[in-house]
């Protein structure tokens, strides 16, 4: 079962906050975010492992809720460069799932001057 | 970039014909999947590879066929087209099954009439 992103879109002025949410049925063992351009491929952003600390790259941020199985991404002062979909990748740590992401559908984000 | 080959970047092709989507990849990396990509579903995983010869069926494998005879190269067939298979494949590969990043092509567009 994939993971259930919210909200399905957002649109932000430049200099803005969002909070982009990946909740699971499952218990989980990683969360993954990438974050894909129009016409382009899926980038990674960043990794949160069962257990570890929350991870950032550049102003974006993420938490990982083990208790409720909740990934959340922070868009912190967005930039138009912010601007895309993004996904989370929940992996279930089971040793056939290894290396094998399930994607949530996708938050579409809209960063405007 | 990682050096990950799609082809055909594009295809149109008619229900009932048969189609090879190739993944190259230059980095030696071991592990490489084939997703696709639909509007509201995010990226499913189709199959897997862990090594040459090793291969196995991922959420949204039926339909589909792979191999895998060196490690560049990770090969997706369909063995006779639908409509319903029209999509984006995107091929990824991992240097490990342990949680890191997939390093995603660009893309290979399919429209199947």
């Amino acid at each position: 079962q994939q993971p259930v992103q919210s909200p399905q879109a957002v649109i932000l002025r430049e200099g803005e906050d969002a909070v982009i949410n990946c909740s699971s049925s499952k218990a989980l063992y990683s969360v993954h975010w990438y974050r894909q351009k129009h016409g382009e491929a899926p980038v990674f952003l960043m990794i949160l492992l069962k257990g570890g600390e929350q991870k950032g790259h550049e102003k974006i941020s993420a938490s990982f809720n083990e208790k409720k199985q909740q990934s959340s991404l922070y868009l912190t002062a967005s930039q138009l460069s912010y601007s895309g979909t993004y996904f989370c990748g929940t992996e279930i740590g089971l040793t056939d799932s290894w290396g094998k992401l399930q994607f949530g559908a996708g938050t579409q984000v809209v960063v405007t001057p | 970039d990682a050096g990950i080959t799609q082809s055909p970047r594009h295809k149109v092709t008619e229900t009932g014909t048969p189609v090879t989507l190739r993944c190259h990849q230059t980095e030696n990396h071991r592990y490489m999947y084939w997703y696709r990509q639909d509007p509201g579903h995010g990226l499913r995983l189709i199959h897997y590879s862990y090594g040459v010869k090793d291969t196995d069926k991922g959420e949204v494998s039926d339909g589909y066929s792979v191999s895998r005879s060196k490690t560049e190269d990770f090969l997706l067939t369909l063995e006779s087209a639908t409509s319903s298979q029209t999509s984006v494949y995107f091929c990824a590969i991992s240097e490990s099954t342990l949680p890191g990043e997939l390093f995603f092509g660009e893309g290979s567009r399919l429209t199947v009439l």
